[in-house]
């Protein structure tokens, strides 16, 4: 109940192209969902977050879409760029409770 | 922009021996966690910290671990006697007060090796 899948475990993308990473949940409970990107050798840094009554947010080339209905989100990365390689982990909440429930992660290699 | 450090950055230590991580949450920030990492691994939630006295803790901080705010600015994280299985990467973090859509920060961590 308190887990969130993700998925891919790894991707590689052109540069130029588009990243999509995908995340599930179980409780509905949940109501903010937050993405975070880290570098290696770094701490987790919020890249862009969404709550669930909004389907979609774009923050630059970093959307969130969000289907509350399949309990599903995933981030999309448009025009992929080397800089963005990095692991990519989603994350849920319940406010209230502060204590975020992380993905799996996701490594993301953006080829030149 | 304001943000979390830790000290020590890395740290090799025997197991059974006592460690003491140290963290300076942003200044106006009133709660503060725990996390770790294994490597390879996803993160994970140890514990928070408000109004100086626990607010959760997981399943994984046991009575090995002690967390504490000893003055204004610091928050430490204690692990008495230290396992093999201990060894992670820890961050730091710290929020706002409670609200819809706050944002949780965390430190560059604080890489455990027991060896």
């Amino acid at each position: 109940q308190q887990q969130v899948k993700q998925s891919p475990q790894s991707l590689i993308v052109q540069k130029g192209g588009i990243s999509i990473i995908n995340c599930a949940y179980e409780n509905t409970a949940f109501d903010y969902f937050p993405w975070y990107q880290q570098f290696p050798g770094k701490g987790p840094a919020l890249l862009i977050a969404i709550r669930p009554d909004v389907s979609e947010k774009k923050e630059g080339r970093f959307t969130i879409s969000f289907n509350k209905s399949a309990k599903q989100f995933s981030l999309h990365i448009m025009d992929s760029q080397p800089g963005d390689s990095a692991t990519y982990f989603c994350a849920a909440l319940i406010t209230g409770f502060q204590k975020l429930v992380f993905g799996t992660g996701t490594r993301l290699l953006v080829s030149p | 922009e304001p943000e979390v450090t830790q000290t020590p950055s890395h740290q090799v230590t025997q197991m059974g021996q006592e460690v003491i991580l140290r963290c300076v949450p942003i200044s106006n920030h009133l709660y503060f966690y725990w996390y770790r990492q294994i490597l390879g691994q996803k993160v994970e939630f140890l514990v928070s910290f408000y109004n100086n006295e626990i607010s959760e803790k997981s399943e994984i901080f046991d009575d090995q671990f002690s967390v504490e705010r000893p003055d204004g600015s610091n928050f430490t994280l204690k692990i008495r006697s230290t396992k093999l299985e201990d060894s992670a990467m820890y961050f730091c973090a710290s929020s706002t007060p409670r609200g819809r859509g706050n944002t949780i920060y965390f430190g560059e961590g604080s890489w455990l090796t027991v060896v």
